[in-house]
């Protein structure tokens, strides 16, 4: 149980354009969705929480209008990058909280972002 | 006070023997340690999780120990394999709903056969 999926698995997309990455709880209903980035060799770093319903809580100097993040349901949270340019290359992974009040994250497989 | 500090950066042991990953804090208001393991590639995967009630949790040959008091916690692999080489990250977070989970560095472990 616990299944987090993400689509997709890798995307390439030229300079300019804009990427939509999807985050589904497979078997759960996912009250808090989060969104990390990880480059290359380093830790994770989160980007922003989001809520059903509810608008994205972005973390400093994470730019709300590049990072678009809506949280439609309760089983799916999509990422779109505006706009993407090389330095947002990068491994895009996202997790859920089962429920209100629990602790623990369930991670999807990640999205490997290039941007040419 | 929100870092997660963890070391070493990385660790070579033989199989058979015990891997020790460290990891310290600042924020007393951390209620929640886990341990994520990582492959290349892929999403962090939970090993084991401690809350502060407990000075230690053992789930097969995975360990935590944990120290109120000096705010550190570890990992202890036991019967290392060349099959846990991997990235291993300590985090910490606080009560939920705020339960952020922040990240230490992450330990690069190579189990040799």
């Amino acid at each position: 149980g616990a299944v987090v999926s993400q689509h997709p698995s890798w995307v390439i997309c030229k300079s300019g354009t804009s990427v939509k990455i999807e985050c589904r709880s497979l078997d759960f209903q996912a009250t808090t969705m989060f969104w990390y980035r990880q480059f290359p060799k380093q830790s994770l770093m989160l980007m922003a929480t989001s809520n059903e319903g509810s608008k994205a809580t972005y973390e400093q100097g994470v730019e709300k209008d590049k990072f678009l993040i809506n949280h439609a349901s309760l089983t799916l949270s999509t990422l779109t990058v505006t706009s993407a340019h090389p330095e947002d290359s990068s491994f895009y992974i996202c997790s859920a909280s089962a429920l209100a009040g629990s602790y623990e994250q369930y991670f999807g497989p990640g999205t490997r972002l290039t941007v040419t | 006070q929100q870092q997660v500090k963890q070391s070493p950066q990385s660790l070579i042991v033989q199989k058979g023997g015990i891997s020790i990953i460290n990891c310290a804090y600042e924020n007393t208001a951390f209620d929640y340690f886990p341990w994520y393991q990582q492959f290349p590639g892929k999403g962090p995967a939970l090993l084991i999780a401690i809350r502060p009630d407990v000075s230690e949790k053992k789930e097969g040959r995975f360990t935590i120990s944990f120290n109120k008091s000096a705010k550190q916690f570890s990992l202890h692999i036991m019967d290392s394999q060349p099959g846990d080489s991997a990235t291993y990250f300590c985090a910490a977070s606080k009560v939920p709903p705020g339960n952020k989970l922040v990240f230490g560095a992450g330990t690069i472990l190579r189990v040799k056969s």
